[in-house]
């Protein structure tokens, strides 16, 4: 059973667009959702993490949303560049324990 | 930035060779490292859990005999996968995490590893 459901599994914005990618969760008990960076050949490098105390947390370009009733969460990159063309994973852990990572999505940023 | 350094980056070799991986720990004592295995354009799926000084716990499904693990050193974990076949090509990536400061896993640049 996948504990972290990822959408889409790609998608293709143009410069300076807003990239939104959605994760959603089925267990109470995560308490940590990071989002993870990954070009070819290397590993993933986190992004932005949140935990469910706050429904939102911004850093520069990048904001995670999150809906706690819900069980979802969100990653918005505004004002998106060519650079930001990478894979892009959902994860989410109980007490920064086992890490349950979703399906990815492939994002390329249109010149 | 706290570093995981993982070597080597790539290895190709025949089938019925075993392979080390070795993920190290720059800058912080790794009390727990985890191993995860990533298919082409697929998402990661954790091997298994060492903890420094002990038996590693693995994952549903993965096998101990054929991928051993060993977490000797508070920055030092290997990965051997055992007489190596084609289908066990495939992208290994460790993470290591710090349990005394409480921060979450570090992940290194992963080993693709080929057997021929």
């Amino acid at each position: 059973q996948q504990q972290v459901k990822q959408s889409p599994q790609s998608l293709i914005v143009q410069k300076g667009g807003i990239s939104i990618i959605n994760c959603a969760y089925e267990n109470t008990a995560f308490d940590y959702f990071p989002w993870y960076q990954q070009f070819p050949g290397k590993g993933p490098a986190l992004l932005i993490a949140i935990r469910p105390d706050v429904s939102e947390k911004k850093e520069g370009r990048f904001t995670i949303s999150f809906n706690k009733s819900a069980k979802q969460f969100s990653l918005h990159i505004m004002d998106s560049q060519p650079g930001d063309s990478a894979t892009y994973f959902c994860a989410a852990s109980s007490a920064l324990n086992k890490f349950y990572f979703g399906s990815g999505t492939k994002l390329n940023v249109k010149p | 930035g706290a570093v995981v350094s993982q070597h080597p980056s790539r290895v190709i070799c025949k089938s019925g060779t075993s392979v080390k991986i070795e993920c190290r720990s720059l800058d912080f004592q790794a009390t727990t490292m985890f191993w995860y295995r990533q298919f082409p354009k697929k998402s990661l799926m954790l091997m298994a859990t060492s903890n420094e000084g002990s038996k590693a716990t693995y994952e549903q499904g993965v096998e101990k005999d054929k991928f051993l693990i060993n977490h000797a050193s508070l920055t030092l974990s290997t990965l051997t996968v055992t007489s190596a076949h084609p289908e066990d090509s495939s992208f290994y990536i460790c993470s290591a995490r710090d349990l005394v400061s409480n921060q979450p896993q570090h992940f290194g640049d992963g080993t693709r590893l080929s057997i021929l």
